[in-house]
């Protein structure tokens, strides 16, 4: 079976400009989790999905949005893009139990 | 609040012994988990411990006092691909929320 998977890769973005990161979870898994990490940091929750409802959300500004789609995937939303959102966004899915989080490889964002 | 302390950097010999320790204070708690991230890499399941006690699972056990708000990860015969960062997690009540500490990033010499 695929594991979690991101899309894209790596992505550069201006200040103001605004992206949209996906996340596919494992098949079967219905819980979507957010992470924002920045090098040498721990990753940052940003927000949890399950069942297509926001369960939780971490404390990001804002700007940053996401919603969960009927077969599962999400999507991530930054808007009016800062510096300081230059990270790794880590996606992660749990399965039923919730136990432990598997994680996507992450999309790797640079604003200039 | 949540607050999850955990040593920056520790240094350990090919062979031998490591204890990686975790402190937390969480306004829930519904488990610890430890993670394994390499350098450039998703972090990786490790270990999970919801009671008081000892986890074992090949060279790695992890160790939890939920009233001391203490977790251990301890690695044995330690090889050089253990040099990694290990991340220390608390999931919340109600279990919607999994909070990291910034890891420990430790190098294996030989």
């Amino acid at each position: 079976d695929a594991g979690v998977t991101q899309s894209p890769t790596h992505l550069i973005k201006t200040r103001g400009q605004h992206v949209t990161l996906r996340c596919s979870p494992i098949s079967g898994h219905k819980s979507v989790s957010w992470y924002q990490q920045v090098l040498g940091q721990g990753p940052q929750f940003i927000f949890q999905y399950y069942e297509k409802e926001e369960r939780g959300r971490g404390n990001f500004p804002d700007r940053f949005s996401a919603r969960q789609f009927p077969n599962y995937s999400s999507e991530l939303n930054v808007n009016a893009l800062l510096l300081g959102d230059s990270a790794l966004y880590l996606c992660a899915s749990s399965g039923t139990g919730g136990e432990k989080l598997f994680f996507g490889s992450g999309t790797q964002l640079s604003v200039l | 609040g949540q607050n999850i302390d955990q040593p920056t950097e520790m240094t350990a010999t090919e062979g031998a012994i490591v204890q990686i320790n975790c402190t937390y204070q969480t306004s829930g708690f519904n488990g610890l988990f430890w993670y394994q991230q390499h350098a450039g890499e998703a972090p990786t399941f490790l270990s999970y411990n919801v009671l008081d006690g000892l986890e074992e699972k090949g060279r790695f056990s992890s160790f939890l006092s939920r009233s001391k708000g203490y977790s251990y990860l301890l690695l044995k015969e330690l090889q050089m691909k253990d040099s990694a960062s290990y991340l220390c997690a608390v999931r919340d009540t109600g279990g919607f929320k999994t909070i990291f500490g910034a890891g420990t990033r430790l190098f294996v010499k030989a």
